[in-house]
């Protein structure tokens, strides 16, 4: 099975910060790799999917990059509603997906 | 407007059985593969199952395999998942979500439900 390894597992930053969030794959998944947010109580939203491609309606100060085994999530500008934690994702192979543990982004 | 809306969720004693649905509405439902996401209180996201959309292919979390059972009726745009000889550390939220194929070969998951508690507890 494929392990997603995030890091780091959270993270204090104040608003305006830049923030990146890695993600690293235990094998090669080219470039199947999604970021979601979450908010406590809420269900997961998608913000970036195939590595580097920004979801419909996420805001322009996300963004994704990388390949094969290391991948980034960065958040240009930390804004207040960003808050919140992160997952990656990977969707390669025989449709038996994993998660990454998580990175809390708190202030 | 899509909308998933789980339904079943509730205290299940360990080695019981327990069926949690799904109702979609706003797409077209029988053209998605549809797939189950949990989450344990205070943890992480966890995949549970994939299901194509004529049933021809299923797949599972290790964990779940030869217990749970996921399973669709496009007739009544419903997705189920059947879960058998349960565990405590089956308990979670559990989210039914649409699966997404961008480009034809990207997958992500681009809605989900409000979820469904499981419990397993004696």
């Amino acid at each position: 099975d494929i392990q997603m390894t995030q890091s780091p597992s959270s993270l204090s930053a104040s608003v305006g910060d830049r923030v990146t969030i890695t993600c690293r794959a235990s094998q090669s998944i080219n470039t199947h790799l999604n970021w979601y947010q979450q908010k406590p109580g809420k269900a997961p939203k998608l913000l970036i999917y195939a590595a580097s491609t920004l979801q419909s309606g996420a805001p322009s100060r996300f963004s994704g990059s990388g390949s094969v085994t290391e991948f980034t999530l960065t958040i240009s500008s930390l804004q207040p509603e960003d808050f919140a934690t992160y997952y990656c994702q990977q969707t390669y192979g025989a449709l038996t997906w994993t998660f990454g543990q998580g990175t809390k982004v708190e202030i | 407007e899509v909308q998933l809306m789980e339904s079943g969720g509730g205290l299940v004693q360990p080695g019981g059985s327990l069926k949690v649905s799904c109702a979609a509405s706003g797409f077209t439902f029988s053209s998605y593969w549809m797939t189950w996401v949990r989450q344990a209180p205070g943890k992480g996201l966890e995949w549970v199952a994939n299901i194509k959309q004529d049933e021809s292919e299923k797949y599972y979390l290790d964990s779940g395999k030869g217990r749970f059972v996921i399973s669709r009726d496009n007739a009544r745009n419903s997705l189920h998942l059947q879960m058998n000889n349960l565990r405590v550390e089956d308990t979670a939220v559990y989210y039914c979500a649409r699966i997404h194929y961008a480009d034809g070969r990207y997958p992500n998951i681009d809605y989900w439900g409000q979820g469904t508690l499981v419990t397993v507890s004696s």
